[in-house]
């Protein structure tokens, strides 16, 4: 299987933590993307960071990428409620194909 | 419209039966992209259309999956003969696709899939 591995599968802070979620991918990539996921349906973009790049901010959102060791960092800071849901780590490969191989997800959940 | 739409929003069907789940694209997004979610996984990437080139079909699972883009933009996944292992949710996504490299995907709501 190409599927990316994310840690940890599940993660339960309460309101104001910090959460972390990491991913690792198999191949060579062109950019990582980390995706929301809201009750099993249609996925929100968060971020993108290039191959290129080694970390990128996006209001509460960090990201980290290693790709040594081919892995990424997804950083929440003072988490909300609303923050609550599952987060996924695609990677697009290189070459023509704008194909994403998507991880396993990391399921979020925020205690008020 | 605003964002990309799929129907219907969820389906029940005996073993065995065909169905067709079908995606609306964002107007303009000349890629379009099929993925499935069984409960509780990640994404698996079925099918890729981009533009007027052959799509990318390496990941359907059998031969009982296919789908048609027509007139560059609405989509048909088929599936024929369903089993109750392609209970899942099956979603689409379309891009811009100007062949950047960078591009995001824009994700519809999803068909949640049920064979009976």
């Amino acid at each position: 299987s190409q599927q990316g591995e994310e840690d940890p599968q599940a993660l339960s802070i309460q309101e104001g933590e910090n959460a972390t979620m990491n991913c690792s991918y198999k191949t060579s990539i062109n950019n990582l993307q980390w995706y929301r996921q809201n009750s099993g349906r249609g996925l929100v973009h968060l971020i993108l960071i290039r191959s290129n790049e080694r970390e990128k901010h996006s209001g509460r959102l960090r990201v980290t990428l290693d790709t040594s060791k081919k892995s990424s960092s997804l950083l929440i800071t003072a988490s909300r409620a609303a923050d609550t849901a599952s987060y996924f780590c695609a990677t697009r490969g290189r070459g023509a194909t704008n194909k994403l191989i998507f991880g396993t997800g990391t399921l979020l959940a925020v205690q008020p | 419209g605003a964002g990309v739409s799929q129907s219907p929003s969820n389906k029940v069907t005996e073993k065995g039966k065909d169905v067709e789940l079908r995606c609306d694209p964002i107007s303009g997004h000349t890629a379009l992209y099929w993925y499935r979610q069984s409960l509780g996984q990640g994404l698996e990437f079925l099918i890729y259309f981009q533009g007027n080139s052959a799509p990318d079909k390496s990941g359907l699972p059998s031969d009982r999956f296919s789908a048609e883009r027509t007139g560059g933009s609405v989509s048909t996944l088929t599936i024929q003969r369903t089993q109750q292992e392609d209970s899942a949710v099956y979603l689409c996504a379309s891009s811009v696709d100007r062949g950047a490299a960078q591009e995001t995907q824009y994700f519809g709501p999803g068909t949640r899939l049920l064979v009976l």
